[in-house]
């Protein structure tokens, strides 16, 4: 079965640092999503983006952060000058339209990227 | 957005045992997934079921749209179902908004 995969599986980072987080969708799926999760906390919407920009963000999504699909395949999340609070499970998604070419309207999830700021 | 509602925050079985858990949606939706979140942390699709009743091995879920809530079975409880089972639901806008999650320990 095809799966999202996500790159590092760990990363650590000095506070004010930035950060790539890499992921790697479902090759017919069209939408991308980040969540985050932080410790002992419910999974947060980050950020989804359809056709090469963003569709919808929270407001934790401000300034710090970005997503880019530099390529055919990969799609990542920059955290710029990141702050404690930052530190979290990222996770990556995505699904298929619903209908006609990738009719996978389900949210398939990698296994996530442990973000720690020290 | 959505509100969502997860019970019992915690449930601790006995292997074997059968158990349901419940998740409340405040409004109507068009896709709700049941996630199983093992111990290293990865978020596994259970579910992909906005409607109806769908079965998968000892796993079973039954989503009423029309009365807003969705419950998960799980029968004969093995060790290996420990973990935070979460719901998530959206309406038309993709992003998926999570509930709080029900943590369920299994005993041998």
């Amino acid at each position: 079965e095809p799966e999202v995969t996500q790159t590092p599986s760990h990363q650590v980072t000095q506070m004010g640092q930035e950060v790539i987080l890499r992921c790697v969708p479902i090759s017919n799926h069209l939408y991308f999503y980040w969540y985050r999760q932080i410790l002992g906390q419910k999974v947060e919407f980050l950020v989804s983006f359809y056709n090469n920009e963003i569709s919808e963000k929270s407001e934790i999504f401000d300034d710090q952060f970005s997503v880019e699909r530099p390529d055919g395949s990969n799609f990542t999340l920059k955290i710029r000058s990141t702050k404690l609070e930052d530190s979290a499970m990222y996770f990556c998604a995505s699904s298929g339209p619903g209908v006609g070419y990738s009719k996978d309207p389900a949210q398939h999830f990698g296994d996530g990227t442990r973000l720690s700021i020290l | 957005g959505i509100q969502v509602e997860q019970s019992p925050p915690d449930l601790i079985l006995q292997e074997g045992a059968n158990s349901t858990l419940r998740c409340n949606f405040s409004d109507s939706v068009n896709n709700l997934q049941w996630f199983h979140q093992n111990p290293w942390g990865q978020l596994i699709n259970l579910f992909y079921i906005p409607s109806g009743t769908k079965q998968n091995g000892r796993l079973s879920a039954t989503t009423v749209a029309t009365e807003r809530y969705s419950l998960l079975y799980i029968s004969s409880s093995q060790t290996t179902d420990s973990g935070v089972y979460f719901c998530a639901v959206s309406f038309n806008d993709y992003k998926l908004s999570f509930g709080a999650g029900t943590t369920v320990t299994v005993r041998a």
